[in-house]
């Protein structure tokens, strides 16, 4: 079983819907999650780090369930520029150094 | 600033033939990692470095050696490239907690094509 599991998708979504998905983490001892948006054939970046309250910038909102052991995004007010793939990100001790497990990601497309 | 900077950005080898990737950052960042991603998996740890003068393996480190000799640089060696490691490969560097303790965000190079025929 993979550490940190993420729907493939595509998530095809009307600009202007939401779109909500998740990913599933194995290690219950993870203590810091993110959010990393992938452009095709670009490198990742951070889109959100993901904190135990929950936490929302503009359009996106992150949540953590420790319970279930998953966190998930949500995006809303779609525009085409948020088609991408969305990594899931989730790390284990606070002194795990490059123990950062990467999910294959979620293909999101935001259509007209 | 340039961040953090791979080269080359494509590259074609034949069996057996080596190759270095090399990654430089101008952030001071002391952590520095090698990914690969290959379709349908994520990102995978190669190996990485917490400081200069040091390296680590990840895990999927075999094939792969690196050496941080300056803290700038971090840099990837294939002695004998196999078609397994056709790839894209991804440096990374970050300082891995900020002053309020939280995590810090991973910074990437722009990736290197890599096919092994």
């Amino acid at each position: 079983r993979k550490e940190v599991e993420q729907d493939p998708g595509p998530f095809n979504v009307p600009e202007g819907a939401t779109v909500a998905f998740n990913c599933t983490y194995s290690n219950s001892a993870s203590q810091s999650f993110f959010w990393y948006r992938q452009d095709c054939r670009k490198e990742p970046k951070l889109l959100m780090s993901v904190y135990s309250s929950g936490n929302e910038d503009g359009r996106f909102t992150a949540q953590l369930n420790r319970a279930s052991q998953y966190i998930s995004l949500l995006i809303r007010d779609s525009k085409l520029s948020d088609s991408a793939t969305y990594l899931c990100v989730v790390k284990g001790r606070s002194d795990s150094w490059g123990k950062l497990q990467f999910g294959a990601g979620t293909q999101v497309v935001v259509t007209p | 600033n340039a961040g953090v900077t791979q080269t080359p950005k494509f590259r074609v080898l034949k069996t057996g033939q080596s190759m270095t990737l090399l990654c430089a950052q101008d952030m001071n960042h002391e952590y520095m990692y090698w990914y690969r991603q290959d379709p349908g998996m994520g990102l995978r740890l190669i190996h990485y470095s917490v400081g200069e003068g040091t390296t680590a393996k990840g895990e999927v480190p075999d094939g792969y050696n690196v050496s941080r000799l300056k803290k700038q640089n971090f840099l990837l060696g294939l002695e004998s490239a196999a078609p397994s490691q056709t790839s894209v490969y991804f440096c990374a560097s970050s300082n891995d907690r900020n002053d309020r303790g939280r995590e810090e965000k991973l910074f990437f190079g722009s990736g290197t094509q890599l096919s092994v025929l």
